[in-house]
């Protein structure tokens, strides 16, 4: 079955690099993404990446992908205070159309 | 404008009442998810539908009922069964992978439902 694992809080200086980290357990997965959520909103999707892809960048943003140990990672250079929010990793899976999500990692950045 | 809508934002529901939320996409999306939220908890999934008339049970849809009448609505009923229905509730849509399309999920805003 699917299970999606994140670490609950991350702390950064600003300016400096910040790196969120997922592990999954289906190996049937065909996207994985990354999405951001500010206080009382949705989710905003930031990026993903296709499964048979290692890296995708995107601006500020870098996705790293280890197919063989079911490791997503999730670079955001550069740090800013409005980078602050909870970050959640999600697979696609079960044929295609489910969308299963992490506990997501809230990240903190301070002055 | 495309987007995905959710409503209301707040809803408020007395104990053993059955409450229906909204959820309307405009973005020609087949697929459609329920997840609710907790506290400190990631999102879990409700119910998703890929198809008009089809849906699927996630991992906790025990005490909730969904409906896929029309491609672009897919309301999530929170039923007097749901013993902890306090919560926030997510609505999303997506194309389905077997198309082609983009892989992209989109999420609506959210409601707040609480029970009184």
């Amino acid at each position: 079955g699917e299970d999606v694992e994140q670490s609950l809080f991350l702390s950064v200086r600003e300016g400096d690099s910040s790196v969120i980290n997922c592990t999954y357990t289906d190996s049937s997965s065909t996207y994985l993404y990354w999405y951001k959520q500010e206080p009382g909103a949705g989710l905003q999707l930031l990026t993903y990446i296709f499964s048979n892809m290692d890296m995708k960048q995107d601006q500020r943003l870098t996705v790293l992908l280890n197919k063989k140990d079911k490791h997503l990672s999730l670079r955001i250079a550069d740090t800013q205070t409005g980078d602050s929010a909870i970050y959640f990793c999600a697979e696609r899976t079960g044929g295609g159309n489910k969308l299963t999500f992490g506990t997501g990692t809230q990240l903190k950045v301070e002055l | 404008d495309g987007g995905i809508t959710q409503s209301p934002k707040y809803l408020f529901r007395k104990e053993g009442q059955n409450v229906t939320l909204s959820c309307e996409q405009n973005l020609n999306h087949d697929a459609m998810y329920w997840y609710r939220q907790d506290p400190g908890q990631g999102l879990r999934l409700i119910y998703y539908s890929q198809i008009v008339n089809d849906f699927q049970k996630g991992d906790i849809a025990e005490g909730y009922s969904v409906s896929r009448e029309k491609k672009e609505s897919f309301p999530l009923t929170v039923t007097s069964a749901q013993k902890n229905p306090t919560a926030f509730y997510l609505c999303a849509s997506s194309p389905m992978i077997q198309q082609g399309g983009n892989p992209e999920a989109f999420f609506g805003q959210g409601t707040r439902l609480t029970v009184v």
